[in-house]
């Protein structure tokens, strides 16, 4: 199985300022044949389900404000909150969905300093 | 619009069978490149993935609960089954399913609210 390593475990920001998760995988998880990363980021809030925020690394899902973005490839990734907003207070999982089992990070807490 | 529910006991004795069923609309499992999966989340811990089932029937598993997995689908009543065998208080969990389609290469982008089962004698 694929292993999903998230830094932090939490982390504390300013409203305004840039927020930064990073996830690692034991193993590639970019498809060569089409080039692209089966990473995906999710938000998850207090007795809400996951919110799918983004999808093969880097693309943004529909409806996501700007102020998140995905980078990195192969083993090694990143979510980036470029703007830290009261609402973005939730704890977020990368998921590789390369190959199955697909598995999650075990998740970073995001709060307001 | 696309939606996921999930149905089932809310309190299991341990060693009985789990039948979780997950009902949607929006979209059928017959379309080419979709997927219903199930993932579940034990209170204050992070999210496990457990099952997934492919249009064709193709069938995926964790590993470490494969041996006590089965996920079935039925097409005609848009429903997706999971059943966990020997169940134990650490199954204690939400489970939730989630509705991944190729657009996404297979990231989950709608999922159910999910619900808790207990177990407990």
């Amino acid at each position: 199985d694929i292993v999903v390593n998230q830094s932090p475990d939490s982390l504390a920001v300013s409203l305004g300022e840039r927020a930064t998760i990073n996830c690692k995988s034991s193993q590639s998880v970019l498809y060569s044949s089409n080039n692209k990363d089966y990473l995906a980021w999710y938000q998850q809030k207090p007795g809400q389900p996951p919110k799918l925020l983004i999808y093969w690394a880097s693309t943004r899902e529909s409806g996501v404000p700007d102020r998140f973005s995905g980078s990195g490839s192969e083993t090694d990734f990143t979510l980036t909150i470029s703007s830290l907003q009261a609402e973005d207070v939730a704890v977020y999982y990368c998921q590789q969905y390369y190959s199955t089992p697909w598995t999650f990070g075990q998740g970073t807490r995001v709060e307001i300093k | 619009q696309i939606t996921l529910k999930e149905s089932g006991p809310t309190l299991v004795e341990p060693t009985q069978t789990l039948t979780l069923t997950c009902t949607f609309s929006g979209f059928s499992i017959s379309t080419s490149g979709v997927g219903v999966g199930w993932i579940r989340q034990p209170p204050g811990k992070a999210l496990e993935w457990l099952a997934l089932i492919y249009w064709d029937d193709d069938k995926r598993y964790s590993s470490s609960l494969k041996s006590r997995l089965t996920i079935t689908k039925d097409t005609s009543k848009n429903q997706v089954v999971l059943t966990l065998t020997n169940i134990d208080p650490v199954d204690t969990a939400t489970y939730y399913c989630a509705y991944s389609p190729s657009g996404t290469g297979g990231a989950s982008d709608i999922w159910g609210q999910g619900t808790l089962v207990t177990v407990s004698s």
